[in-house]
Parts: C-alpha cells; sequence; structure tokens
C-alpha cells in the first residue's frame, strides 16, 4: 500500500555540525511533502515543504531535497542545535484532497 | 498567525466515561480540520477528516460511533471518545489548513490533549 517510511529512526549528531533525515515514500502521485518538527508532548510543528515541481527549497537553516526518481526526500538542518532535538516527520499530501500521511518519524539527538 | 488551539491539554478518566476534546482554530476560519491520534513513540495517524456543517469522514477502522466528531463552527471541531476504555488512551492531535493562496495546503496542529483512562 501507499506509504512514507525514513530509512533511521534515530540520528545524533554534534552539535554545530550538520544532519540529514531521510525519507521515502511510494506514492508516485503526491505532488507535496512537508516537514514537520514534534517536541516531547507537542504538536508537530511545520518546517519546510516543498512541491513535486521543485528538487529544492531552503528555509533558515533548513534545506528540503526532492528526488522524485527514486521517491526520496531529505531534510538537512545547518549548525545543529540543541534546540533541534526532537522527533521529526515527513509527509506526504495526497493530490486528490488534503489528507496527510505521515512517515514514521526519525528522532534527533543533539549532543552538546 | 495560523494557531491552532486544544482543549483540555490532560484528561484522566474512568472507563466508560465520556470525553470531549476541543480543537478551535483561533485566527482563522477552517471549513476543513483533521483529528490525529498517536501512540507513544509511534507517528501520527488520521483518524477523520471533520467537515463544518456537514458529517465527518472517518478513517478505515474508526468507529465512528466511537469517536464522535462535531464541527459546528468554521473555528471548533469537537471531538468526543465516547465509553472510554484504557486503550483509548492516547495523544489526540487536531489540524487545520487556513485559507490561503491556492493550493497552500499546509496544516497547523494542536498542541495536543493528552488522554487517560483508568
Amino acid at each position: 500500500g501507499e506509504s512514507v517510511g525514513l530509512h533511521l529512526p534515530t540520528l545524533s549528531v554534534q552539535e554545530g555540525d550538520n544532519s540529514i533525515i531521510n525519507c521515502a515514500y511510494s506514492n508516485s502521485a503526491s505532488d507535496y511533502f512537508i516537514w514537520y518538527k514534534q517536541e516531547s508532548g507537542k504538536g508537530p510543528q511545520f518546517i519546510i515543504d516543498i512541491r513535486s515541481n521543485m528538487d529544492k527549497r531552503q528555509g533558515q537553516r533548513v534545506t528540503v531535497l526532492l528526488n522524485k526518481t527514486v521517491k526520496h526526500l531529505s531534510l538537512q538542518i545547518a549548525a545543529t542545535q540543541p534546540g533541534d532535538s526532537a522527533v521529526y516527520f515527513c509527509a506526504e499530501l495526497n493530490t486528490g484532497g488534503f489528507k496527510t500521511i505521515f512517515g514514521a518519524g526519525t528522532r534527533l539527538f543533539v549532543k552538546a | 498567525g495560523a494557531v491552532v488551539s486544544q482543549h483540555p491539554s490532560w484528561v484522566i478518566c474512568k472507563s466508560g466515561t465520556s470525553v470531549k476534546i476541543e480543537c478551535r482554530s483561533l485566527d482563522f476560519q477552517a471549513t476543513t480540520m483533521f483529528w490525529y491520534r498517536q501512540f507513544p513513540k509511534q507517528s501520527l495517524m488520521l483518524m477523520a477528516t471533520s467537515n463544518e456543517g456537514s458529517k465527518a469522514t472517518y478513517e478505515q477502522g474508526v468507529e465512528k460511533d466511537k469517536f464522535l466528531i462535531n464541527h459546528a463552527s468554521l473555528t471548533l471541531s469537537t471531538l468526543t471518545v465516547t465509553s472510554a476504555h484504557p486503550e483509548d488512551s492516547s495523544f489526540y492531535i487536531c489540524s487545520a489548513s487556513p485559507p490561503g493562496l491556492a493550493g497552500d495546503e499546509t496544516q497547523y496542529f494542536g498542541p495536543g490533549t493528552r488522554l487517560l483512562v483508568l
């Protein structure tokens, strides 16, 4: 069935290093992808999004890359900070509506 | 802008009772809101799509008679867990998409409601 999944369940990085969180999706018809950050006990927080007509999009310290050929999505966080520690979810939006499908999530640990 | 609130943030109830969770869009109107459920260390699972003025659309496997959804206004959707049991204990999260430019489907999430059924 359709799914959005992640390669790594946890990621540990040193403060100041760059982080890369990966995601694979299976529905080639999806045209909108979002990365969310969820801190413990809180709701997901929007980080950055990208549409299928783009390969790359940059925000403040974050970059999302989309490779439609291999159905792969990644989130890059530059100069990772302790405040970046959280669970990160990629999400896929069906073109037929607004139903968002979430991936399994990756927990990011930032070591001081 | 685009703030979504939930109330209560925490609720503990006895088995067999019903619990109502509110989801409000504070600074925008939302014709559609979404209800998710999240178990510890797991991802968000969509339960239902709440439509203002009409019946909610439930995902497969979600009991509509157990999880009652009412979207009475453009800023409020409620989820009622009826006859709650310990297995209903979970983190319930709502979201909404503010109207904006065509194609803007970004969802904004509430802070979540943690339900513990004893």
